[in-house]
């Protein structure tokens, strides 16, 4: 079936960019998702791509996609204290359900 | 951006009491989701539906029910809550013109 994996944990110093990467399984996906989670709280969506896209941009935020290789990175500029958050990546096609990788807590250290 | 509501934001319960956790989105999404979550753990999908009278058992095996009268409400319901259900309930929607899945707060539900 399909899958979405993450790797769980990322630290990084204030300032510096994170990058947090995924891959998925299902070829077929037509969206792809960054989700953050804080603390108690729900999933605030971030940014997402087309599957016919290569690269999307959203001020500190740049999401990479190479499709042969089946791999979605998010990348944040800068990171600040309140990037520290939990990062969900998910993908959906057509018809179906969304799938959730585990998410990647990012830890930003002062 | 997202007008979906989730209540209560917490509840704590006795084992064996009856629950519902309400949800409602404003946004006239035909298709939502119910997922639970441990604290910074996967989420699960639970409970699906892709419109009025359509409700669907998710990939993780749960002892609620659902149901789906109408198109902004899909509330989850624990007929008897034991401790094994605490954890926190995520209530979701899609709109399919953006594809785009929009959370509520979440409840965050502990069972003594």
């Amino acid at each position: 079936g399909e899958d979405v994996e993450q790797s769980l944990f990322l630290s990084v110093r204030e300032g510096d960019s994170s990058v947090i990467n995924c891959t998925y399984t299902d070829s077929s996906s037509t969206y792809l998702y960054w989700y953050k989670q804080e603390p108690g709280a729900g999933l605030q969506l971030l940014t997402y791509i087309f599957s016919n896209m290569d690269m999307k941009q959203d001020q500190r935020l740049t999401v990479l996609l190479n499709k042969k290789d089946k791999h979605l990175s998010l990348r944040i500029a800068d990171t600040q204290t309140g990037d520290s958050a939990i990062y969900f990546c998910a993908e959906f096609y057509y018809g179906q359900n969304f799938v959730f990788g585990p998410g990647t807590r990012l830890s930003v250290l002062p | 951006e997202a007008d979906i509501y989730q209540t209560p934001r917490y509840l704590v319960i006795g084992t064996g009491k009856k629950i519902t956790l309400e949800c409602s989105q404003t946004m006239g999404h035909d298709k939502m989701y119910w997922y639970q979550q441990d604290p910074g753990m996967e989420l699960h999908l639970i409970h699906y539906s892709y419109g009025v009278n359509s409700t669907e058992k998710g990939d993780l095996s749960s002892e609620s029910t659902v149901s789906r009268i109408r198109t902004e409400h899909f509330p989850l319901t624990l007929e008897s809550a034991r401790p094994s259900h605490t954890s926190q309930y995520l209530c979701a929607s899609i709109s399919e013109s953006n594809e785009k899945l929009f959370f509520g707060s979440g409840t965050q539900l502990s069972v003594l």
